[in-house]
C-alpha cells in the first residue's frame, strides 16, 4: 500500500539559510505528490505539488525535487524566514479515491 | 470569500459521550472530506462526502459517521467516544473534478476526551 514518510521530525535552521525537508515513499507507481505547511492552530495549507513526469518544480522561494529512482522527494526553502516556522507534510493521493495519504511531518524551527 | 469554517474550535467530552462537529466548505466547493490528526502525526482520512453521500471511507469504525446537507455543509458524528478519539479534526473542501491539489483545509476542531 501507499506510504509516505519524512526523514527527520525536527529541523532547526538559521534565518536566511536554506532549508531542505525530505520525504520518502514506497509505491513506485505513485505519480503525484503535494507539500503542505501547517502553522500552529491552523489546518494544512497547500505549498507546491509535482507530478512524476517532472524532476523539479519551482515556486516562490520553494523548490520540490523528485527522485523516482530512489523514491525520494524534497522541499527546499530558500532564505528561510521566521514565518516559515511550521510543520511540513508530504502527501500523495490514494488512487482516484479523493483520499490523501500524509507523512508524519517535519517541524521546521527558524532561529533569528 | 470565506474559506473553510469549522465549529466549534475546541470541545471537551467524556468517555462514552457523543459529539457532532460541523464544517462549511469554501464558497463554490461541493465536496467535503474529514481527517483526524493525532498529536505529532499527519492527518488521517476518515471519509469524503459528495452529493450528500459518503463517497470514500478510510479505516475508521462505524462509530464515525457523517452527513452532507444540500448547501454542501457537513457534520462529523462520533459515538461512544474513547480516550483515543482525542485529536484535531480537520475538514477539507474541494470542487469535484478539480484534483487533490485543490483541497482547502479548515483550522480544525480540537476534541479532548476525558
Amino acid at each position: 500500500g501507499e506510504n509516505v514518510g519524512l526523514h527527520l521530525p525536527t529541523l532547526s535552521v538559521q534565518e536566511g539559510d536554506n532549508s531542505i525537508i525530505n520525504c520518502a515513499y514506497s509505491n513506485s507507481a505513485s505519480d503525484y505528490f503535494i507539500w503542505y505547511k501547517q502553522e500552529s492552530g491552523k489546518g494544512p495549507q497547500f505549498i507546491i505539488d509535482i507530478r512524476s513526469n517532472m524532476d523539479k518544480r519551482q515556486g516562490q522561494r520553494v523548490t520540490v525535487l523528485l527522485n523516482k529512482t530512489v523514491k525520494h522527494l524534497s522541499l527546499q526553502i530558500a532564505a528561510t524566514q521566521p514565518g516559515d516556522s511550521a510543520v511540513y507534510f508530504c502527501a500523495e493521493p490514494s488512487g482516484n479515491t479523493g483520499k490523501l495519504i500524509f507523512g508524519q511531518g517535519t517541524t521546521l524551527q527558524v532561529k533569528p | 470569500d470565506a474559506g473553510v469554517t469549522q465549529s466549534p474550535t475546541h470541545l471537551i467530552k467524556t468517555r462514552g459521550q457523543q459529539v457532532t462537529l460541523r464544517c462549511s466548505p469554501k464558497s463554490g466547493h461541493d465536496t467535503v472530506s474529514w481527517y483526524q490528526q493525532a498529536l505529532g502525526q499527519g492527518p488521517q482520512f476518515i471519509f469524503q462526502y459528495y452529493e450528500e453521500e459518503e463517497r470514500q471511507r478510510g479505516n475508521f469504525p462505524d462509530r464515525f459517521s457523517g452527513h452532507q446537507f444540500p448547501n454542501y455543509s457537513s457534520e462529523l458524528n462520533v459515538n461512544a467516544l474513547w480516550l483515543g478519539d482525542s485529536a484535531l479534526y480537520l475538514c477539507a473542501s474541494s470542487l469535484a473534478g478539480q484534483g487533490e491539489e485543490k483541497l482547502f483545509f479548515g483550522s480544525g476542531t480540537q476534541l479532548s476526551v476525558l
